[in-house]
């Protein structure tokens, strides 16, 4: 079983700065999803990373993936409130499924 | 275009009732899943659909049971509901959007087992 791994579980940061958060996966996967999560919503769609190396930024949120690390990273760039929120990654093994992180809270400060 | 649409939303259930949770997608998605998320756990496969007429466990399926009616319905059915079945219940649905796969979300079942 594919298994997951995000840190930190909490994040707490001020307007202004930068932080990573980081997804470790268990196994090979050719897919990786970042999601975000408000209170009380469901799960939006941030960025798909398909192929080592792959790069891809929105706004302030920068992803990466490094599928031979079996790494990807989240980089928030000058945090701003409207950043908080919960954020996943999730991995699509080769039969479809999805598995996912067990989130990052993030809280930014003003 | 309403994506993935499940019902209810809420729901309070007494100890030993049963319920269905419905879940519908308008996407002509092959696959469709059920989640559940718990604090601290993150989103947890309980039961997975590749095709119409196929359904598979998942990492925590024990107490549930699905039906996937046809292409666009997939059920998630709690035969005799326990407190640790309190959660949020999500619904999903993925296929190919241009080159590659995504998967959407429905807006999520909260249920509370008193």
């Amino acid at each position: 079983e594919l298994k997951v791994e995000q840190n930190p579980l909490f994040l707490s940061m001020q307007e202004g700065k930068n932080y990573t958060i980081y997804c470790n996966y268990s196994t090979t996967s050719d897919r990786l999803y970042w999601y975000r999560q408000d209170p009380g919503k469901s799960l939006e769609s941030l960025f798909v990373l398909l192929s080592n190396g792959a790069v891809k930024q929105e706004g302030r949120l920068m992803a990466s993936l490094d599928t031979k690390a079996r790494l990807s990273t989240l980089h928030i760039t000058a945090a701003v409130h409207d950043l908080s929120a919960t954020y996943f990654c999730a991995v699509a093994s080769y039969g479809n499924q999805f598995y996912f992180g067990t989130g990052t809270s993030l809280t930014v400060i003003p | 275009n309403a994506g993935v649409t499940q019902t209810p939303k809420f729901q309070v259930l007494k100890t030993g009732q049963s319920m269905t949770l419905q879940c519908a997608q308008d996407m002509n998605h092959n696959s469709m899943y059920w989640y559940r998320q718990d604090p601290g756990m993150g989103l947890r496969l309980i039961y997975y659909s590749a095709s119409e007429g196929t359904t598979d466990k998942g990492e925590v399926p024990n107490g549930y049971n699905v039906s996937r009616l046809n292409k666009r319905e997939f059920s998630l059915r709690l035969e005799s509901a326990a407190p640790s079945q309190t959660s949020v219940y999500f619904c999903a649905s993925s296929g190919l959007q241009g080159a590659r796969t995504e998967a959407f979300f429905g807006q999520g079942t909260r249920l509370t087992v008193v």
